[in-house]
Order: structure tokens, then C-alpha cells, then sequence
């Protein structure tokens, strides 16, 4: 059982550039979240899911686009990188979060030089 | 808005030590309730959970209860140990907004 994985685990762009963090879980979870994690804030929601072909924004949705094709998989697309979205990034699934919580994929540290 | 406090680190403590990271939260009505654990170069891992007042989560040695009156969730552990070395997250969910809202986090040292 893999849980939720997250690829690729680190990355560097280019100011500008595009690029896709893949987040796929096999628990069958309905829940899907994105989330950023900044030195001293905690973690801040981007986008999350509640089920295929149903997405909605976080606080922090800015430059940032999600889809959900499949129950599995749940990409973040950045548009257009800029430094400020220097961070690591979280996905995470659950079948129940008020009851389970999430179950975090082990996360992608992104660099925008 | 919903919003969680818990208290700064870092928090340094020798083996054997007793542990208290005060949370406190803001909500409309009555959250469910998680302390998270982060360990260095890891991911998040759910350590306790809490769904409705007066209850209390536990695991691998840590409690914590859900008190309303207080509007508190207080992480505990008796006897700390070097492998408890981490960063721990309070955490709340309010249904009505569909997300977890997260405390800024406090890093635990423990030494030898």
C-alpha cells in the first residue's frame, strides 16, 4: 500500500516557467488537498477536491491550477513559476477528514530561482 | 476565522523529560482536533485525533484532550526520548470550510 506519493521530490525552475507536481494515492479517498509549507506559517491550503471532476480554492489559490480527472490522482500545475512560490508542497487524501484527518504524501521541495 | 495557536519553539528538553505543547483554537462550533508530527526531511504524520469535546486521543506515549471550555488541545507526553525529536503541528477541521487549519508549528529538541 503506497499511501500517497508525490513526484518528483525536488525540483528547481526558472522564473517563469511551467511545471506539474503529480500527487496520486491508491485508498480509494475521495478527499484530496494541496498544501504549501513556509518556515514559521504552518501549512496553508491551495486547492482541494472532494471527489472527481470536483475542485475548489484554498486561501492561497494564486498561480496555482488543479484538475481531477480520476479519483486517484490529483496534479498542481504552477503557471507560471515566480520566487515567492519557493516552498515545499504537500498532497494529501482522506476518505472522512473531520474523522481521519489526512494522510500526507512525503512532499516536493520546489526552488524558483 | 477559524484559527489555532500553539506556542513557540523551540522547545528543548532532556530524555526522560515531561512534555507540554499548549494549543488553543478559534472555531464556529466544535472542530475535530489533530496533533501532527513532522520528522526531519518527512512528510506530516497524523500522531492524535480528538473529534468531539472531552475526548482524549492518544499514541506512542502522547495525550491530548479536547477541551471546550478552554477551547485548548494540549499535547502531553510523561517521558520524552531523543526519537521524539520533531516538529509537532496542531491541527483543526471545521467541516463548513472543508480544510485543515494548521498552528505554525513547535520544534521539540531532546537531548541526551
Amino acid at each position: 500500500n503506497a499511501g500517497v506519493t508525490q513526484t518528483p521530490k525536488f525540483q528547481v525552475l526558472k522564473t517563469g516557467q511551467s511545471m506539474t507536481l503529480q500527487c496520486a494515492q491508491d485508498m480509494n479517498h475521495e478527499y484530496m488537498s494541496w498544501y504549501r509549507q513556509d518556515p514559521g506559517m504552518g501549512l496553508r491550503l491551495i486547492h482541494y477536491s472532494v471527489g472527481a471532476g470536483i475542485t475548489d480554492q484554498g486561501e492561497v489559490p494564486n498561480g496555482y491550477n488543479v484538475s481531477r480527472s480520476t479519483t486517484e490522482d490529483f496534479p498542481l500545475r504552477l503557471l507560471s513559476a515566480a520566487p515567492s512560490q519557493t516552498s515545499v508542497y504537500f498532497c494529501a487524501s482522506s476518505s472522512n477528514p473531520g474523522y481521519y484527518g489526512y494522510t500526507f504524501g512525503s512532499g516536493t521541495r520546489l526552488t524558483v530561482v | 476565522g477559524n484559527s489555532v495557536t500553539q506556542m513557540e519553539g523551540p522547545v528543548t528538553l532532556s530524555e526522560e523529560a515531561f512534555l507540554t505543547i499548549n494549543c488553543t483554537y478559534t472555531a464556529t462550533g466544535y472542530p475535530s482536533l489533530f496533533w501532527y508530527v513532522q520528522y526531519p526531511g518527512e512528510g506530516l504524520q497524523l500522531l492524535l485525533k480528538a473529534t468531539k469535546a472531552d475526548d482524549k486521543g492518544s499514541n506512542k506515549g502522547f495525550e491530548a484532550t479536547y477541551r471546550k471550555e478552554t477551547t485548548s488541545f494540549h499535547l502531553e507526553k510523561g517521558s520524552v526520548q531523543v526519537s521524539d525529536s520533531a516538529v509537532y503541528f496542531c491541527v483543526s477541521f471545521s467541516g463548513g470550510y472543508n480544510k485543515l487549519i494548521f498552528g505554525a508549528g513547535t520544534r521539540l529538541a531532546v537531548h541526551p
